[in-house]
């Protein structure tokens, strides 16, 4: 069975304290890793696709990588501002248009 | 570029009501998801439209859940009658066809008292 787990369940970062979210998967052929973003009160916000092992995308503070099991999304030198849930989702050759998301790392960025 | 766009935004309704959500796609968009977001979890899947037709339901409690897209364009769920456990926020994504990216609405927040 197709399978996502995120952890931690929630993180807690000092202004500037680089750190690092995990998502383990189980596919049975990964189509694509998804990484989105999710404030309160909104709806997932698309950060990152990740297709192949060794790939690698950054976008401001924020980098993703990938290996044949999990993702990583390193955050480096967090500001306030990027405090949210952090949702990560896989997209399988075998399941149509059907994203199977994992729980959520919740994201607190204190200054 | 207009976003997803859904309401209402927040609904609360007596168990055994019915409801129903309604959504509007980025134009051009052909594939249509409804997602429920229950509190703590990610989203799950409810049902996927290519334009007007079902590509995937196989997770939508048909007893009691209904969707349609009838001119391809936007859609409605429906619940008929509400259950207490169906409190959740009820998301509507769209993407080109074969498009690996999803684009997110802000969802509806449904509450079943």
């Amino acid at each position: 069975e197709d399978q996502v787990t995120q952890s931690p369940e929630a993180l807690r970062l000092q202004e500037g304290e680089s750190s690092s979210l995990n998502c383990s998967y189980t596919v049975s052929g990964l189509r694509g890793l998804f990484w989105y973003r999710q404030d309160p009160g909104k709806g997932p916000e698309f950060l990152f696709t990740l297709y192949s092992a060794g790939e690698e995308k950054e976008k401001e503070r924020l980098k993703a990588t990938l290996t044949k099991k999990e993702s990583f999304l390193h955050i480096t030198a967090p500001k306030p501002e990027d405090s949210a849930t952090y949702l990560c989702a896989v997209h399988a050759w075998n399941q149509g248009g059907k994203l199977i998301f994992g729980q959520g790392t919740e994201l607190s960025v204190k200054p | 570029e207009a976003g997803v766009a859904q309401s209402p935004r927040y609904k609360i309704i007596e168990k055994r009501q019915s409801v129903a959500f309604w959504c509007n796609p980025i134009s051009g968009h052909a594939t249509l998801y409804w997602y429920q977001q229950i509190l703590g979890q990610g989203p799950k899947l409810l049902i996927q439209f290519q334009n007007n037709g079902v590509v995937d339901d196989s997770q939508l409690p048909k007893d009691r859940f209904s969707a349609e897209r009838l001119k391809g364009v936007d859609s409605t769920l429906k619940i008929q009658p509400a259950k207490l456990e169906d409190s959740a926020v009820y998301l509507c994504a769209s993407s080109f066809v074969g498009g690996n990216e999803q684009f997110f609405g802000p969802g509806t927040r449904l509450t079943v008292l």
